[in-house]
């Protein structure tokens, strides 16, 4: 139990284009969703958090107008990363918490922007 | 069965003791093994990166891999409460993340 599947697993767009990355919780309910990236190596930098039905908690540094998280229902949240740079180029991780706030992490999107 | 498996815990410890935080995995074709430590309401922070089989040592952490068992280890020396956190595993194959459910882990001063 406790899988989190994200689509696509990997993008490849041009610079200026918009880029919708779904995370999805299979056999659970999810009533909060966190978004990551992660760079090379690197910690899995937080960035947003949302509550279903409401707007998503952005972390300091991150701009909501660019990376639009909607979380529509108990098993769904998008992370939208609009006008995408060749800097947006990272891994974009989700997790998803039920109830008993263990964190299921999903397998990561791999974002390259040219 | 889960491509990656982590005993959830908890596990309490006293403060000074040795810890042993262990996962296994079902696919030798695993490239990449990180453990990370997330404390409450923060995002997982590496800790141990490796590729290979063997120790890798920073600090008083040390991360073993045993690819044949397909086992991995993160030992904590001369533990902290400020070690109290949740450690996850996580492996990458093919450009793709598998991480464990966590441990949580409290360190009892």
């Amino acid at each position: 139990g406790a899988v989190v599947s994200q689509h696509p697993s990997w993008v490849i767009c041009k610079s200026g284009t918009s880029v919708k990355i779904e995370c999805r919780s299979l056999d659970f309910q999810a009533t909060t969703m966190f978004w990551y990236r992660q760079f090379p190596k690197q910690s899995l930098m937080l960035m947003a958090t949302s509550n279903e039905g409401s707007k998503a908690t952005y972390e300091q540094g991150v701009e909501k107008d660019k990376f639009l998280i909607n979380h529509a229902s108990l098993t769904l949240s998008t992370l939208t990363v609009t006008s995408a740079h060749p800097e947006d180029s990272s891994f974009y991780i989700c997790s998803a918490s039920g109830l008993k706030e263990t964190q299921y992490f999903g397998p990561g999107t791999r974002l390259l922007v040219l | 069965q889960k491509e990656v498996e982590q005993d959830p815990g908890p596990l309490s410890v006293p403060e000074g003791a040795i810890v042993s935080l262990n996962c296994t995995y079902s696919n030798s074709a695993f490239q990449y093994f990180m453990w990370y430590r997330q404390y409450s309401r923060k995002g997982p922070e590496l800790l141990m990166y490796t590729y290979s089989s063997g120790n890798k040592e920073d600090g008083r952490f040390t991360a073993q891999v045993d690819k044949s068992s397909k086992y991995i280890s993160l030992f904590i020396r001369d533990s902290q409460p400020s070690d109290s956190a949740t450690y996850l595993c996580a492996m990458i194959r093919v450009n793709q993340f598998y991480f464990g459910t966590g441990t949580s882990l409290t360190v009892i001063p």
